[in-house]
């Protein structure tokens, strides 16, 4: 089975805080993703990466930033987090193609 | 642009009706996948089913079907047999080229189904 595992579950962060989100997949997907997921906004794409070193920006980049420097790990970094930011973030991962996406647990975070 | 819409923010069912979840697209790719997945309060994201734009034949996996009219471009989710578990969010997904080298998934709002006994 495939494991996509996000490192943390619940994050309380300050504003202005540089805030870093880790995401480690173990089934050698080209292809990772960063979601935010609001109520009654659904899953919205934040950024993407289809291999190594490469990104590409979502639906709403604006604030965040990604790193992919090994094909397992993916992290979405906000540089200064602020209110507005307050959400669940869900990483997930696919081989290519029409594969579905693995998604990871989540993470739910506050900014205050 | 490409776009998913789910019209039914919630809908109850109860025990052992089948209950139909409407999605409905908009993309100008030719080729395009669709995707239903589950999301239970436990919050995990489970993947239910998936119709490619040129399958003739409706998906179906067990209890879940897929009523993909690709005229009207629309990929409803139907759930037979409903049962007590299937009360959860349900999202519709459609796979497209963001860049040039890469595909994602983009998904609607939702639909909250509850399930009474």
């Amino acid at each position: 089975d495939v494991k996509v595992t996000q490192s943390s579950r619940y994050l309380v962060k300050r504003t202005g805080e540089k805030v870093f989100l880790e995401c480690v997949q173990d089934m050698d997907h080209e292809n990772m993703f960063w979601y935010r997921q609001d109520p009654g906004l659904g899953l919205r794409l934040i950024y993407f990466s289809y291999d190594v070193k490469m990104k590409e920006k979502g639906d709403i980049p604006e604030g965040y930033s990604v790193s992919r420097e090994k094909k397992e790990r993916f992290s979405l970094i906000l540089e200064s987090a602020s209110t507005n930011q307050t959400s669940m973030y869900l990483c997930a991962s696919r081989v290519g193609g029409d594969s579905p996406l693995h998604f990871g647990n989540g993470t739910r975070l506050t900014v205050t | 642009a490409q776009k998913i819409t789910q019209t039914q923010p919630g809908m109850f069912v109860q025990e052992k009706e089948a209950v139909t979840l409407d999605c409905t697209y908009d993309t100008s790719d030719q080729s395009y996948g669709l995707f239903w997945y589950k999301q239970p309060s436990s919050g995990e994201m489970i993947f239910l089913i998936y119709q490619g734009s040129y399958d003739e034949q409706n998906a179906t996996e067990g209890r879940y079907s897929l009523n993909f009219q690709k005229a009207r471009k629309s990929a409803n989710l139907v759930i037979s047999a409903s049962q007590l578990g299937d009360s959860a969010m349900y999202f519709c997904a459609m796979r497209t080229l963001l860049a040039q080298a890469g595909t994602a998934l983009i998904f609607g709002k939702g639909t909250t189904l509850s399930v009474s006994s």
